[in-house]
């Protein structure tokens, strides 16, 4: 029963590198969605798909990508890192999209 | 501009007594409101919600009220243990929408 995994755990890069954060549910959920959680600031929406094949724009959604291909993958790229996506990032998935969101353990994220 | 708002970082309180968490917000079209628990190194876990054609929601220890005219709405638990130590965030939803997210309470038990 493992929910929603997430990948890596942690993870420090340095300005101007790549890297994909991966999420995967396990519970045939419809709506996932990437949060990113700073101090003071909550948690933010970056990017969310209500299925396979269909993304949008969350609250923060500059200097990422997403794409969904599979009703259980969500990956979260990042194409040139900046210290200022130095964060820990929660990928979350609901059964519908008014409703309880499961979240994973986080990816804690550093960009030297 | 945030629309959900946690003006309390942080709160501390006696084991056995009530902790109050406090969250407002600016948008009238919200009408479903959570409240989920994290622990340090986990991810966020859902708490308790309402919708806004109810005023009170129970769950053990566990309460939420909401006012709407106010746009406020706080989450009691009594009584406080010590595993409820943790960061709270209250979040709101417009029908269709995805939550908006406070910005957390740090709660602190002490035995």
């Amino acid at each position: 029963n493992a929910g929603v995994t997430q990948t890596p755990k942690f993870q420090v890069l340095k300005t101007g590198q790549s890297m994909t954060l991966q999420c995967a549910q396990d519970m045939n959920h419809e709506y996932m969605s990437w949060y990113r959680q700073d101090p003071g600031m909550g948690l933010r929406l970056i990017h969310y798909s209500v299925g396979a094949g269909i993304t949008d724009q969350g609250e923060v959604p500059n200097g990422y990508n997403v794409s969904r291909s599979t009703t259980e993958d969500f990956p979260l790229r990042l194409l040139s890192a900046a210290p200022s996506q130095t964060s820990v990032y929660f990928c979350a998935s609901s059964y519908l999209v008014a409703g309880e969101l499961f979240f994973g353990e986080g990816s804690r994220l550093t960009v030297l | 501009d945030q629309q959900v708002k946690q003006n309390s970082p942080s709160l501390s309180v006696q084991e056995g007594r009530i902790s109050i968490l406090n969250c407002d917000y600016t948008n009238s079209m919200f009408d479903y409101f959570l409240w989920y628990k994290k622990y340090p190194a986990e991810g966020p876990t859902f708490l308790i919600s309402i919708s806004s054609i109810k005023d009170k929601n129970e769950d053990g220890r566990f309460t939420v009220f909401l006012n709407k005219s106010a746009k406020h709405l706080s989450l009691h638990i009594v009584p406080s243990q010590p595993g409820d130590s943790a960061v709270y965030f209250c979040a709101a939803q417009e029908a269709g929408n995805m939550l908006t997210f406070g910005g957390g309470t740090r709660l602190m038990v002490k035995p």
